[in-house]
């Protein structure tokens, strides 16, 4: 059984730092591209960033311009887990933050991690 | 990279059919055939219900299908029943910068 548990989430100050981790079993985690996707409250859902990546390779990261240069998406394959660190928080980084793997870049997200709430205020 | 556009809301009377269209432009929806739609309810975590256009992953009812015209995608749900109604949001590869562009999203009441 495909399991994503979440967790790092949290209040923090505009200009901020945190990171959030995703621990993953059940499904070979290093075949799969890591995605983090948020909702920010009452709103759609919007991709920020994917990491691909073999066991022995080095990774590939890309994401969306709204988090260019503020976020870093990772992931270690020795304890299966991705990562996201997000520094110089906005108010408007305000959001569930859900993880979900993907075979390939364009591929569906069948699985998803159970969201953890990043609420970014004064 | 635009958010795909999506009609806000759509409903019918169970046993009826709805069909949610998602409009994106060449470069993402008309570009491949990598159209993928969720639904989601309240307060949970989105689930994959149509990928590659029209595919249904396992357990996915086949009450529901997907197509593709043009630039714009369609998610038909047939015999709506209660537990259809929710968020659905349609997502498209949109090339290798930002492969990930999701639609605007479209609230399905039963009536």
């Amino acid at each position: 059984e495909v399991q994503l548990l979440q967790s790092g989430g949290g209040l923090v100050q505009p200009g901020g730092s945190l990171r959030l981790s995703c621990a993953a079993s059940g499904f070979t985690f290093s075949s799969y591209v890591m995605n983090w996707v948020r909702q920010a409250p009452g709103k759609g859902l919007e991709w920020v960033s994917g990491i691909s990546g073999r066991s022995g390779t080095t990774d590939y990261a890309f994401y969306a311009d709204s988090v260019k240069g503020r976020f870093t998406i990772s992931r270690d394959s020795s304890k299966n887990t991705l990562y996201l660190q997000m520094n110089s928080l906005r108010v408007e980084d305000t959001a569930v933050y859900y993880c979900a793997p993907s075979l390939g870049v364009a591929g569906p997200f069948d699985y998803w991690g159970q969201g953890t709430l990043v609420t970014v205020s004064s | 990279q635009s958010a795909l556009t999506q009609p806000p809301s759509a409903s019918g009377s169970p046993g009826q059919s709805v069909t949610i269209s998602c409009t994106g432009t060449s470069s993402d929806v008309g570009g491949y055939n990598y159209v993928s739609w969720y639904q989601q309810h309240p307060g949970k975590a989105p689930k994959l219900m149509i990928y590659e256009v029209s595919k249904r992953p396992s357990g996915v009812p086949d009450r529901f299908s997907g197509s593709k015209s043009g630039n714009t995608a369609s998610l038909t749900v047939s015999g709506l029943q209660t537990e259809d109604e929710a968020d659905y949001y349609c997502s498209s590869y949109a090339g290798s910068n930002t492969p990930y562009v999701f639609g605007t999203g479209t609230k399905v009441t039963v009536l």
